[in-house]
Parts: C-alpha cells; sequence; structure tokens
C-alpha cells in the first residue's frame, strides 16, 4: 500500500524558516516525480513544487521561487521542502503527493494527510 | 498560465439526482486534466485523469468528459459519500501545474 507521511507541522514568525519532511513507503520511491501542494485555510488548492525522481529537475510556483527548496533524499524514501523567508500567505496545510506519470507534469495518485503551516506572530 | 475555472462554485443537488461539475482552461490543455474529491479535513482523492480515465477503486458513476478547453465531471446518481469539494488540474502546460477553485456539492 502506498502511504506518504507528512512531518514538520509547526507555528512559525514571518520571515522565519520550516523543514517539511514525507517519508514515503509501499512503492519504489526513486522512480517518481514527487510534489508539494499546498491549500489555504478555507481555499483551494496551489500547487507548490516538483521533483523529479532523481533530483535531477525541480519546478516551483513564481510565489516561492527563492524562498522554497525541494529536495528529497532516496536512500530514505523522503521528500523534503525548505521554507525560508515565511510570509504570512503561506499560511496553508502543505500535502506532499506522488505524480503518476513519467513526465513531471501529471496528476497526483496518492496524497499524504498534510501538514499545518501557520506564520503568524 | 493556465487558468482554470470551474462552475458552479455550489451545486446543491438530493441523493440519488444527477450532478454536472464544469471545468474550463483558459486555453487548449487537450485531455490533458484531473479530477479530484476532497472531503472536509482529508487529503485530496484522485477520480479521474486524462480527462475521462476513472482511477483505480473508482466507481462507475463517477465520469469525465471533455477536450480543449470545457471538461465536464458527472456522478450519476449522488450517494451521500459523494458529498464534498471537486477539483479540476491542468497537467499540459506546466509550470506552474493549476487547479480550478473547485465545486462544493452540497445536499439540497
Amino acid at each position: 500500500e502506498v502511504q506518504l507521511v507528512e512531518s514538520g507541522r509547526d507555528l512559525v514568525q514571518p520571515g522565519g524558516s520550516l523543514r517539511l519532511s514525507c517519508a514515503a513507503s509501499g512503492f519504489t520511491f526513486s522512480n517518481f516525480w514527487m510534489t508539494w501542494v499546498r491549500q489555504a485555510p478555507g481555499k483551494g488548492l496551489e500547487w507548490v513544487a516538483n521533483i523529479k525522481g532523481d533530483g535531477t529537475e525541480t519546478y516551483y510556483v513564481d510565489s516561492v521561487k527563492g524562498r522554497f527548496t525541494i529536495s528529497r533524499d532516496n536512500a530514505k524514501n523522503s521528500l523534503i521542502l525548505q521554507m525560508n523567508s515565511l510570509r504570512a500567505e503561506d499560511t496553508a496545510v502543505y500535502f506532499c503527493a506522488r505524480v503518476a506519470t513519467v513526465k513531471g507534469g501529471g496528476w497526483f495518485d496518492a496524497w499524504g494527510q498534510g501538514a499545518l503551516v501557520t506564520v503568524s506572530s | 498560465e493556465v487558468v482554470m475555472t470551474q462552475s458552479p462554485a455550489t451545486l446543491s443537488v438530493s441523493p440519488g439526482e444527477r450532478a454536472t461539475l464544469s471545468c474550463r482552461a483558459s486555453q487548449s490543455i487537450t485531455g490533458n486534466l484531473a479530477w479530484y474529491q476532497q472531503k472536509p479535513g482529508q487529503a485530496p482523492r484522485l477520480l479521474i485523469y486524462n480527462a475521462s480515465t476513472r482511477a483505480t477503486a473508482i466507481p462507475a458513476r463517477f465520469s469525465g468528459s471533455g477536450s480543449g478547453t470545457e471538461f465536464t465531471l458527472t456522478i450519476s446518481s449522488l450517494q451521500s459519500e459523494d458529498f464534498a469539494v471537486y477539483y479540476c488540474q491542468q497537467y499540459n502546460n506546466w509550470p506552474p501545474l493549476t487547479f480550478g477553485g473547485g465545486t462544493k456539492v452540497e445536499i439540497k
């Protein structure tokens, strides 16, 4: 069974940093692109970033470029989102998900339960 | 960026009735569209990909259609567990991957 479990939820001050992790199991992690998608309270879904299976390609939504870094540790089956210079508008539940296609652009066929990040003073 | 627009924002339907949800893309995305269902406090769940292919274990009452810029998700006979928010997502032109704003299907 495919499982994705996020960790790292926290309350952080504006300008601060936070690292989210996603532990993957039940599939060959290194074979899949992975993604982070976020959802602000009461709002819709927003794609944040993608990373290729071998980690050699990454893509970001413009609003987080230069502040967030997506990475992975295939030896540990772990996906990471390092978030720096956090803003109030980054407050959201962050989901990690698996990209179903061999290309980076595709649909998301497995999701974690989400991790709440609150940016507030 | 491809902008995805869903309508209506809220759809009130009685159990057993048919629900038709719409999703429009700001430019052609051929058939590169997925649909998700999200219930309160839960992660989204993949329903449909490639506009019309049901994901694993998704009941046959869910069907998707469309191509280009106009897409439809139809739930043929609403069950109690189908009341939720539904999102479309395009993956034809990226980055960014983009979602619609969602349609909430509520009990009439």
